[in-house]
């Protein structure tokens, strides 16, 4: 079975370090990989996705991934968190065929410290 | 819009009681998903379906039932619920299949003691 692997549970920073979030999928063939973000009292959103090409994808608010695929690795970066970064960071992925579900990783909780 | 709302909140079940949990959306999509979230773990799907009339078992259907009849609504059935539906519950929809976004509800927060 599919399965997504993040590897920290819950991260503390403070604000202007820099990030990464590990995200790891067991799948051999072609994947789609996604990071979504929860806000807390929010839903979940998409901060970025990664179908095809430029390894390196930029999301929103200054986050980005970049996909290694000898690695089967999708880390989320981001050079300076900010106090508002604080949520929990959901790492997905789907395949191209069949239904669109996603198959997510059990999430990162982001604490950054003013 | 309000994009995928979700209803109730909150929800305390006893075991062997029934309910519905409802979804719906306004952005005219055409799939839409059921997803549990239990402590610590990822979401898992339940059901998915991508059209009205049409749906499909996920990873962890066991327990549950859905229908889909109009394009904007997916309701997810449990009808006798045990401890271990103790989740929160996500739907979640998107405009087409592979690749398009998915764009989630609030949850709703169910106990069942």
């Amino acid at each position: 079975a599919q399965s997504v692997s993040q590897h920290n549970h819950h991260v503390i920073l403070s604000e202007a370090a820099s990030l990464e979030l590990g995200c790891n999928y067991s799948y051999g063939g072609t994947v789609n990989l996604f990071w979504y973000v929860q806000y807390p009292g929010q839903h979940l959103q998409l901060l970025l996705k990664y179908f095809s090409g430029d390894p390196l994808v930029k999301g929103i608010k200054g986050f980005e991934a970049e996909f290694i695929k000898s690695k089967f690795s999708f880390n989320l970066r981001k050079p300076s968190v900010q106090w508002s970064d604080t949520a929990e960071y959901f790492c997905a992925v789907n395949r191209p065929q069949g239904a669109n579900n996603l198959f997510f990783g059990t999430g990162t909780r982001l604490t950054v410290i003013p | 819009n309000a994009g995928v709302t979700q209803t109730p909140k909150f929800r305390i079940l006893k075991i062997g009681q029934s309910m519905t949990l409802q979804c719906t959306q306004d952005m005219n999509h055409n799939y839409m998903y059921w997803y549990r979230q239990d402590p610590g773990m990822g979401l898992k799907l339940i059901y998915y379906s991508v059209g009205a009339g049409i749906t499909d078992k996920g990873e962890v259907p066991n327990g549950y039932n859905v229908s889909r009849s109009t394009t904007e609504d997916f309701p997810l059935r449990l009808e006798l619920a045990a401890p271990s539906q103790t989740s929160v519950y996500f739907c979640a929809s998107s405009y087409s299949g592979q690749g398009s976004e998915q764009y989630f509800g609030p949850g709703t927060r169910l106990t069942v003691t």
